[in-house]
């Protein structure tokens, strides 16, 4: 089955910094997301971009779609930026989650 | 605004209970999932539907199963929990082909 990686597992930046988040993925794709998996657990949908660039704040992100990665950059963080960040890939009518990055901004 | 809610945030049940998780989407969506979470092992499709009265089995559906009566509602039925159902247990729902909106999830603990 498809395989998605994503890189680094963890990161911690210090608030104001700059990171850029990668997913890999081993086969095409009909659809991809990206989320922010809050302290309370919830899954907090982020991007829905199968190609392309999108934009919302100062979060964006990059997919694309014939080498297989999309990237997530998150600009001047904030501690609310904590969390885990999925990347999630749909072969067809189903989504396969990567194992998540870790993200910590300290004060 | 799309809005999933599930029926409990955190659940405590015995060993061999039936336990009944419930997840009710607002949207008219077609498609409904139930995934499980847990530490090193990631999010893991259990059950799906793609219509009233219709389930897919997903990657780890042994030990649950599933209802859809309504539209707007699916159910995820542990018939006989055991200490390894204990896990983080997330509702998403979407329309065929296009993104998937997560419920808050539930944390069952099962004792």
């Amino acid at each position: 089955g498809i395989q998605v990686e994503q890189s680094p597992p963890d990161l911690i930046l210090q608030e104001g910094a700059n990171s850029t988040l990668r997913c890999n993925f081993s086969d095409s794709v009909n659809n991809l997301q990206w989320f922010h998996q809050n302290p309370w657990g919830q899954l907090i949908n982020l991007f829905y971009i199968p190609s392309g660039t999108k934009q919302n704040g100062r979060l964006s992100a990059t997919t694309v779609a014939t080498e297989r990665y999309s990237l997530l950059y998150i600009s001047s963080s904030q501690t609310t930026d904590s969390g885990v960040y999925f990347c999630a890939v749909d072969p067809g009518g189903k989504l396969i989650f990567g194992q998540g990055t870790t993200l910590q901004v300290k004060p | 605004d799309v809005k999933v809610t599930q029926s409990s945030r955190y659940l405590v049940k015995r060993t061999g209970e039936k336990v009944f998780l419930e997840c009710v989407q607002d949207m008219d969506h077609e498609n409904m999932f139930w995934y499980r979470q847990d530490p090193g092992l990631g999010l893991r499709l259990i059950y799906f539907s793609y219509d009233v009265k219709m389930k897919e089995k997903g990657d780890i559906p042994e030990g649950y199963s599933v209802s859809r009566e309504k539209k707007e509602r699916f159910s995820l039925i542990l018939e006989s929990a055991s200490t390894n159902q204990t896990s983080m247990y997330l509702c998403a729902s979407s329309l065929l082909g296009y993104e998937q909106y997560f419920g808050p999830g539930t944390r069952l603990t099962v004792t």
